[in-house]
């Protein structure tokens, strides 16, 4: 299995614009989290699905942060308009429900907002 | 909701020695207390976890102790290697594949 793949790795993008970050989870995983890493506020969870459905979405900081699963293998995370406090790692994760409750993260995307 | 605290925020020990990573949590409700290291630029990965119905959970040199009634948890690693050099974060959830709550993480420098 390729494990959890995000897109993209890297984001340079300006205030006011839209970013679109995407998460593939692991295959037949039901859980899905998206999480933001800085320095100033260490790893957050922002919004957590299970079978596709959202679950928690209280750790998302503000109406302009979205976030959407279509389907079981597919996931966004949109921010628009960016600033530049949004600059962060984001990290999305999944997980097996059922018992197992290893969460596997992705190599996260690096958003850069100038 | 749930609350992690970590410390330290920081670790040197030299190779060989242990360290010891300790975490509170203030809900009792809490079952499931995983460990995850981070190695710079990297993503987070699960080293080793523990439930609640468990005490204390060995795996080489890494163990895992658990005090329910205290609501803490800590992280000991025996005979440090460079290699463990990283940053560690504990964190807390309740359930099967539910949110979890992180400490703010500590970063161990192993030296020579």
């Amino acid at each position: 299995d390729a494990g959890v793949i995000q897109s993209p790795r890297h984001e340079v993008t300006e205030m006011g614009q839209e970013v679109t970050l995407r998460c593939k989870p692991i295959s037949g995983h039901n859980s899905l989290f998206w999480y933001r890493q800085t320095m100033m506020r260490g790893l957050e969870l922002l919004i957590y699905f299970n079978n596709n459905v959202p679950i928690d979405d209280s750790g998302m900081p503000e109406d302009r942060f979205s976030a959407k699963m279509p389907n079981a293998s597919f996931s966004t995370l949109k921010i628009q308009p960016s600033e530049p406090r949004d600059s962060a790692v984001y990290f999305c994760a999944s997980s097996l429900r059922s018992g197992k409750d290893e969460q596997f993260f992705g190599p996260g995307t690096r958003l850069t907002v100038l | 909701g749930e609350n992690v605290e970590q410390h330290p925020s920081t670790l040197s020990v030299q190779e060989g020695d242990s360290a010891v990573i300790k975490c509170t949590y203030s809900d009792s409700a809490s079952n499931y207390f995983p460990w995850y290291k981070q190695e710079l630029g990297k993503r987070p990965q699960l080293i080793i976890d523990i439930r609640s119905n468990v005490g204390e959970k060995k795996d080489q040199r890494i163990a895992v102790t658990l005090n329910k009634t205290a609501k803490h948890f800590s992280l000991h690693i025996t005979e440090t290697q460079p290699e463990d050099s990283a940053v560690y974060f504990c964190a807390a959830g309740f359930g099967t594949a539910s949110k979890l709550t992180f400490g703010t993480g500590t970063r161990l420098q192993v030296t020579l």
